[in-house]
């Protein structure tokens, strides 16, 4: 079985602009959750999706959305970068919603914001 | 709220010698506890988890840790370490019955010297 993709794998950004980053779960799998990894705050969560809803969500500003379309893919999105967006986001993914316990991570997209 | 507190950011350790990263973390319910390792530029594997029963969980690669809810504890423990375990150990917890979310630790960085 293939794990969790993402893309892409890095990406260089200027302030003020716009991102969106993929991430494909597991086949079978139907939620997925993101995760915002900086060297300053750590490993922060972001949003979790399931059957196309956002069922959770972390304490992040309003420029932080995401979405999950039918095949159970998600994006998730960051407008009006700011300098401190640069980090490592990765995206997990878990058969049911909520299910910690059964849950894989992809290997990342890495951000950068000039 | 919980929490988790890594208690060591980095542990220098010699090839060959037994190693421990210590973790507690603080929850007022029943919790799920995780270990994950992250090598440079690469996602989160997850090396072991505790979920109910025995305290003593084995995972990958020869780690272990074990649970000591009295001392809300969850301590990462190999008892020979190689080169190759150079890496990023996060500690991680979820409440039971909780939107399921993971809540990090900072992380401990490993360092294996030949």
């Amino acid at each position: 079985k293939a794990g969790v993709t993402q893309t892409p794998r890095y990406l260089i950004k200027t302030r003020g602009q716009q991102v969106t980053l993929s991430c494909s779960p597991i086949s079978g799998h139907r939620s997925v959750s993101w995760y915002q990894q900086t060297p300053g705050q750590g490993l922060q969560f972001l949003f979790e999706y399931f059957s196309e809803t956002q069922r959770n969500k972390g304490n992040f500003p309003g420029r932080f959305s995401g979405r999950q379309f039918s095949n159970s893919r998600s994006e998730m999105n960051v407008s009006t970068l700011e300098l401190g967006d640069s980090a490592l986001y990765l995206c997990a993914s878990s058969p049911i919603a909520g299910a910690v316990y059964e849950q894989y991570f992809g290997p990342g997209t890495r951000l950068t914001v000039t | 709220a919980q929490s988790v507190t890594q208690l060591d950011s980095q542990v220098p350790v010699f090839e060959e010698a037994p190693v421990e990263l210590r973790c507690n973390y603080s929850s007022s319910v029943s919790v799920y506890l995780f270990w994950y390792v992250q090598y440079p530029n690469q996602g989160l594997q997850l090396l072991l988890k505790y979920l109910s029963g025995s305290t003593l969980v084995k995972g990958i690669n020869g780690f272990e840790a074990e649970f000591n809810k009295s001392q809300t504890s969850f301590h990462l423990r190999k008892p020979s370490v190689h080169i190759s375990d150079t890496a990023e150990y996060f500690c991680a917890v979820s409440e039971r019955g909780s939107q399921g979310n993971l809540i990090f630790g900072k992380g401990t960085k490993l360092s294996v010297k030949p």
